[in-house]
């Protein structure tokens, strides 16, 4: 199995603009998450899905954060218009339902916006 | 609100040594629970998860749990170098298939 990918591995871009970063779950796994870590804070909970559903986004920052899964391979995450204090590593990470196993996480993101 | 504690370290222990790395949560009713490790630039990975009160050993790790006392531990025996990294304790929240990360600590293994 390919893991969970994500793209792009790194992305510069400057306040204001549009970003999407993309995600790619482990097949087989119903469950799709989205966390952003920062040395402040950590590794803190953005949106969760369930078999492609937003189940909890009460971690979405604001109104300029959206997350979608269109179908069960593949999400995404905006950011519109981007901050500088969006700058963090964004991890997506899958799961199945069962409880022996946790997540298995993406590569990340590493977003700096100047 | 649900809160996961860990101390940030760094926690120094020498080659050969055992490291303890300790984890309180606020959840009473939390059933599961996960020790991921990171490495300096890459993304976390499960090394062990525990859901019943006592002791589960998986080669030279040992995760400890005591819900009465809503406490996790991890023991690493024989520490290595290349155990060198952030441990993170995880809590599975009730209800949702989430988990809340502790901010990690970091372990320095030296030669």
């Amino acid at each position: 199995d390919a893991g969970v990918i994500q793209s792009p591995r790194h992305e510069v871009t400057e306040m204001g603009q549009e970003v999407t970063l993309r995600c790619k779950p482990i097949s087989g796994h119903n469950s799709l998450f989205w966390y952003r870590q920062t040395m402040m804070r950590g590794l803190e909970l953005l949106i969760y899905f369930n078999n492609n559903v937003p189940i909890d986004d009460s971690g979405m920052p604001e109104d300029r954060f959206s997350a979608k899964m269109p179908n069960a391979s593949f999400s995404t995450l905006k950011i519109q218009p981007s901050e500088p204090r969006d700058s963090a590593v964004y991890f997506c990470a899958s799961s199945r339902p069962d409880r022996v196993y946790g997540y298995t996480f993406g590569s990340g993101t590493r977003l700096t916006v100047v | 609100q649900k809160e996961v504690e860990q101390n940030s370290g760094p926690l120094s222990v020498p080659e050969g040594a055992i490291a303890s790395l300790n984890c309180t949560y606020s959840d009473r009713v939390s059933q599961s629970f996960f020790w991921y490790r990171q490495y300096s630039g890459k993304s976390p990975e499960l090394i062990m998860s525990i859901y019943s009160n006592g002791d589960k050993e998986d080669g030279r790790f040992t995760a400890q749990l005591n819900k009465a006392s809503q406490y996790v531990s991890l023991l690493i025996r024989d520490s290595q170098p290349s155990d060198s990294a952030t441990y993170l304790c995880a809590v599975k929240n009730s209800g949702y298939s989430t988990l809340t990360f502790g901010k990690g600590t970091m372990l320095l293994v030296s030669p």
